[in-house]
């Protein structure tokens, strides 16, 4: 079965940078047979996805966010990580991080359970 | 971005009614539609993937249809663990968007 698992700070302060971790198993990131995503939710409100990245290392990224988003891949330990800069308080939300099927069929099909980040001094 | 909109954003229903959520995209996307059912405190989980296909091991129950710009979602006879929030997404382009997202309240 395929599980994803966030891991952050959970509070950070305005105009720093926040870093999250996604790790995976019962998959192999470097298979390559799907691109890893991470998509926000502040609360009581929709869906945001933030961006993608694949096992070679390619990024997209949502415009809205391309200027303050970082995400890389460690395929040693099947983990994949965000980075997003200059927080403000718009940005407390809770961040999954999903695996995206891209070949034929475009969708999530695996979610991990969220990661609450609240930006508050 | 591809705008989705749904409606209605909540609705009231009762243990065996018909239920039909609908998504409309601000441009023709084929059949790249996808519906998740979301519960609190949860992760979405994927329903429907390009427009009417049945995601493994979700109730025949849901079903899903349209193509271009207007999709729809039905719950055949509505049962207590579906009370929920349910999310259209499109997936023609990048970045992919969402609905707003559409509570199934019982009633």
């Amino acid at each position: 079965q395929v599980q994803l698992q966030e891991s952050g700070p959970g509070l950070v302060k305005p105009s720093q940078t926040v870093s999250l971790t996604c790790t995976v198993s019962g998959d192999s990131i470097s298979s390559g047979n799907y691109h890893w995503s991470w998509i926000r939710q502040p609360a009581g409100k929709g869906l945001e996805w933030i961006g993608r990245i694949f096992t070679s290392g390619s990024t997209d990224y949502n415009p809205s966010l391309k200027s303050r988003v970082t995400m890389s891949v460690d395929t040693s330990r099947n983990q994949f990580s965000l980075k997003l800069s200059s927080v403000a308080a718009a940005d407390t939300a809770v961040y999954h991080c999903a695996r995206e099927l891209r070949q034929g069929k475009y969708y999530f099909d695996y979610w991990g359970q969220g990661t609450l980040v609240t930006v508050s001094s | 971005d591809i705008q989705m909109t749904q409606s209605p954003s909540s609705l009231s229903a009762s243990v065996g009614d018909r239920v039909t959520i609908t998504c409309r995209a601000g441009l023709a996307i084929s059949t790249y539609l996808n519906w998740y059912q979301q519960k609190p405190g949860t992760a979405p989980n994927l329903l429907i993937y390009a427009a009417s296909s049945l995601q493994s091991g979700v109730p025949s129950r849901f079903s899903g249809s349209g193509s271009g710009t207007d999709f729809t979602l039905t719950i055949s006879s509505l049962q207590p663990e579906d009370f929920a929030t349910y999310y259209c997404q499109q997936a023609y382009s990048t970045p992919p968007t969402f609905g707003q997202g559409t509570k199934v309240e019982i009633k």
